[in-house]
């Protein structure tokens, strides 16, 4: 049971360049969220899936996209990165707004 | 928002001693989760605890809601529960995404 898995682990992209992180939970989990990490600030949500076909901002929508693909997967875009968003982002899932969250491992993205 | 205050930030232990880590929050909450992060960055669910007391080995939580407080308590400390602990209750209305404190770092020396 693989869980909550994110693709790539590392990327390293140029300002401006674009790049989609994409997530896949094997739970049958109806939410689903992107957060992102950075030294001293904990967790912080970037935007979240309460159902599939819903999404909904979160503390840090600015510079992202999401796309709720179907119930299974939740991918993060950034359309033209800037060295602000240099971060390691943690892709995570619950059965509802309210239940046990799962994360993946995270992607550590760099913009240079 | 729901603001998520952690004690202490920092902390240094001796293996085989044993800490309490405090989670305080601003409302009431109907769940709270614990997350270990450890030094490989991988987030690992500890407790899921809308109130009252779990223990799991060495690893307890106790939620007190209605005085919006949370505590771990970890018993005789070992090297591999060095890492960043985190407390996150869920957003207003209690069925929103988990905010998460900013955690508190645990080096435990052999």
């Amino acid at each position: 049971n693989a869980g909550v898995t994110q693709t790539p682990k590392f990327q390293v992209l140029k300002t401006g360049q674009s790049m989609t992180l994409q997530c896949a939970q094997d739970m049958n989990h109806n939410s689903m969220y992107w957060y992102r990490q950075d030294p001293g600030m904990g967790l912080r949500l970037i935007y979240y899936s309460a159902s599939e076909g819903t999404t909904d901002k979160g503390e840090v929508p600015n510079g992202y996209n999401v796309s709720r693909l179907n119930k299974r997967e939740f991918s993060l875009r950034l359309e033209s990165a800037a060295p602000s968003q240099t971060s390691v982002y943690f892709c995570a899932s619950s059965s509802s707004g309210a239940g046990e969250l799962f994360f993946g491992e995270g992607s550590r993205l760099t913009v240079l | 928002g729901i603001q998520v205050e952690q004690s202490p930030p920092d902390l240094i232990l001796q293996e085989g001693a044993n800490s309490t880590l405090r989670c305080n929050f601003s409302d009431s909450v109907n769940n709270l989760q614990w997350f270990h992060q450890n030094p490989w960055g991988q987030l690992i669910n500890l407790f899921y605890i809308p109130s009252g007391t779990k223990q799991n080995g060495r690893l307890s939580a106790t939620t007190v809601a209605t005085e919006r407080y949370s505590l771990l308590y970890i018993s005789s400390s070992q090297t591999t529960d060095s890492g960043v602990y985190f407390c996150a209750p869920p957003g207003p209305s209690g069925n929103t995404p988990l905010v998460f404190g900013k955690g508190t770092r645990l080096s435990v020396i052999a």
